[in-house]
């Protein structure tokens, strides 16, 4: 199975501050999707946002968006104004069709947001 | 609400009991799984399904059994509850696609004693 490292266990943001959080995932298929979900105290699993491999341009959802470095294997998500909202744990993911359609899960990232 | 339907909310088991963890979808998705969510182990899966009839074991597939007779239902059974069976177990759906992202259930806390 690909292997999806998140290699910040806990990060701090100031509200209004920018945060990234980081991402690297290990493959050798060229045809795959990347995710960020977002798993606030609810334990709600939220899609935040997705990019397509094939795609050079970096995915945009309002103050979301990815960094997407195909050949160094990495895909960072920015927060941009962050809100007491965005507190949670974010989750990076991989799928693929040789993954068997499974979503494979980076062990996630525990965001806190400060006044 | 159309979405994926996860019951119960919150279990406790004693070792050794057994118990099935409801899900279903509205959605008419062909592919469903089960996750179980560890403190810093991030999502593991557990069993998939691609369609009805048809079941495939994931990552940690051990203690656990799934049945697809329906597109709408995949039940997660636990045999016999250990404790290292205590996790947030979570259920989930999409289209048989790749550029898809799952829908999730809301999550069962299960606590084994």
């Amino acid at each position: 199975a690909q292997t999806v490292t998140q290699s910040q266990p806990e990060m701090s943001v100031q509200e209004a501050e920018t945060v990234t959080l980081s991402c690297t995932y290990d493959t050798s298929e060229s045809d795959y999707y990347l995710f960020w979900y977002k798993q606030p105290p609810s334990r709600q699993m939220i899609l935040v946002i997705r990019q397509e491999a094939y795609k050079q341009q970096n995915a945009t959802e309002n103050r979301f968006s990815v960094n997407f470095q195909k050949a160094a294997k990495s895909f960072s998500l920015k927060i941009s104004d962050s809100q007491l909202g965005d507190a949670a744990m974010y989750f990076c993911a991989y799928r693929s069709l040789n993954s068997g359609y499974a979503l494979n899960f980076g062990k996630g990232t525990s965001l806190l947001v400060t006044p | 609400n159309a979405g994926v339907t996860q019951t119960p909310k919150f279990q406790v088991l004693k070792t050794g009991q057994s118990m099935t963890l409801q899900c279903a979808q509205d959605m008419n998705h062909e592919y469903m799984s089960w996750y179980r969510q560890d403190p810093g182990m991030g999502l593991r899966l557990i069993h998939y399904s691609v369609g009805a009839g048809i079941t495939d074991q994931g990552e940690v597939p051990n203690g656990y059994n799934v049945s697809r007779s329906t597109t709408e239902d995949f039940p997660l059974r636990l045999l016999s509850a250990a404790p290292s069976q205590t996790s947030v177990y979570f259920c989930a759906s999409s289209p048989l696609a790749v550029n898809y992202g799952y829908t999730f259930g809301s999550g069962t806390r299960l606590t084994v004693v």
